[in-house]
């Protein structure tokens, strides 16, 4: 089925190590982003990016690396978690510049 | 950083009343979108405003932008418990290539 699929759904992972959160999308959208939802703070951008091999930060990069080495596919990588990083992760992606976007059903990772 | 204010932040209403939303911002959007979100799912767009002073209708949901394009209400007409949901909007700026949300309003529909 074409959609944007996140996974794991859920992780619980131990400050200091590395974890990897996926992203694929099957729509060949141009526009990918990675946003971090916490009470109080809505939707916060991370990493996007606007094609395969470009990416720019966003309002909250610290400690998040990504890549795009196809346009399908956009991991977030936590190098080192900390417990600052438990939240729902959501991945998004969007055809156009400035279009809707589409969202993932989101990763709940626990850092403890 | 834009940022866009939406009041209130919970509202827990009666079916069959009706309510409205707010998202505000000092910002001018070149366009502005609304979200729902339900829990353990992502958001999902309702509707896109671009012009200034655009009034669009989903069903019993009316959507309205700003004539300056820096703020938009919804309105939802004789609420049901199905309406019950996160409501999220976000602002766009012309070649910014992301959008700013707002923190959202958690509306719960009572039967």
């Amino acid at each position: 089925d074409a959609g944007i699929t996140q996974s794991p759904r859920y992780k619980i992972t131990e400050t200091g190590r590395q974890v990897t959160l996926m992203c694929h999308q099957t729509w060949s959208h141009s526009y990918m982003f990675w946003y971090r939802q916490d009470l109080g703070h809505g939707l916060r951008l991370i990493y996007y990016s606007a094609a395969a091999d470009i990416t720019d930060k966003g309002e909250v990069p610290d400690g998040y690396v990504v890549s795009r080495s196809k346009t399908e596919n956009f991991p977030l990588t936590l190098e080192s978690a900390t417990r600052s990083q438990t939240s729902v992760y959501f991945c998004a992606s969007s055809s156009v510049q400035d279009s809707p976007l589409h969202f993932g059903n989101g990763t709940r990772l626990t850092v403890t | 950083t834009q940022l866009l204010e939406q009041s209130p932040q919970f509202l827990s209403i009666q079916e069959g009343e009706n309510l409205t939303v707010y998202c505000n911002s000092s910002s001018v959007f070149s366009s502005l979108q609304w979200y729902r979100q339900e829990p353990g799912e992502g958001p999902v767009l309702l509707v896109t405003v671009v012009t200034g002073g655009e009034v669009k209708k989903l069903k019993r949901l009316t959507f309205q932008f700003g004539d300056a394009r820096k703020d938009s209400s919804l309105h939802i007409t004789a609420a049901q418990p199905g309406d019950t949901g996160l409501y999220l909007c976000a602002g766009d700026n012309t070649n910014a290539g992301k959008s700013t949300f707002g923190d959202g309003t958690t509306l719960t529909v009572k039967p």
